[in-house]
């Protein structure tokens, strides 16, 4: 079974621009999650989507969104980017929602200049 | 959502040594999960452990759950210089989000 893959797996962009990642959950996983990591943060919980409802969200401004499409392939979106935004953004699937584990993806590291 | 807290946050050894890693969190759970995660790459899952077990292994690791003291363990025997990573341990409750806190960093030497 193909694990969780993510794209691109490296971006650049410029503070002000926009910028959507991609996550492909495990074939049959219906829930997918979403992280952002930094050095300073650590590893924050941005929001969780299950059968394209939004379930759980994070403490993060509205620049950042998401969404998820009826396959479970799930989309982040971050806009008028900031240097502070420069992280490895991390994304997982599991079964279901909640009580199960969670497979992650590679991540993708975006770099704001 | 609730986060657990790792202690200690580094931790160095030499191969063969054991290593020990405690998890403390707040609020009654259904599970505690931890993970695994390398330098800049994904977490890796290890163990799930539901909240009416009180240990589970898995090859070399072992993870104990008291939830009267609301804490949990992670004990890697027989380190190997693969098993440096930062572990991660997440506490669960049902339909929340599952959120980590900052790990604990282990480094093995050989």
């Amino acid at each position: 079974k193909a694990g969780v893959t993510q794209t691109p797996r490296y971006l650049i962009k410029t503070r002000g621009q926009q910028v959507t990642l991609s996550c492909s959950p495990i074939s049959g996983h219906r829930s997918v999650s979403w992280y952002q990591q930094t050095p300073g943060q650590g590893l924050q919980f941005l929001f969780e989507y299950f059968s394209e409802t939004q379930r759980n969200k994070g403490n993060f401004p509205g620049r950042f969104s998401g969404r998820q499409f009826s396959n479970s392939r799930s989309e982040m979106n971050v806009s008028t980017l900031e240097l502070g935004d420069s992280a490895l953004y991390l994304c997982a699937s599991s079964l279901v929602s909640g009580d199960y584990e969670q497979y992650f993806g590679p991540g993708t590291r975006l770099t704001v200049t | 959502s609730q986060q657990g807290e790792e202690d200690p946050q580094a931790l160095s050894i030499q191969e063969g040594e054991n290593a020990t890693m405690n998890c403390s969190y707040k609020t009654s759970i259904n599970n505690l999960q931890w993970y695994r995660q390398n330098s800049g790459r994904g977490l890796v899952h290890l163990i799930l452990i539901r909240s009416n077990e009180r240990e589970k292994h898995s090859g070399r690791l072992r993870v104990t759950l008291d939830t009267s003291k609301k804490s949990s363990s992670l004990l890697i025997t027989a380190s190997r210089a693969a098993d440096t990573a930062s572990y991660f341990c997440a506490p669960n409750q049902a339909g929340t989000a599952l959120i980590f806190g900052k790990g604990t960093t282990l480094s093995v030497s050989s």
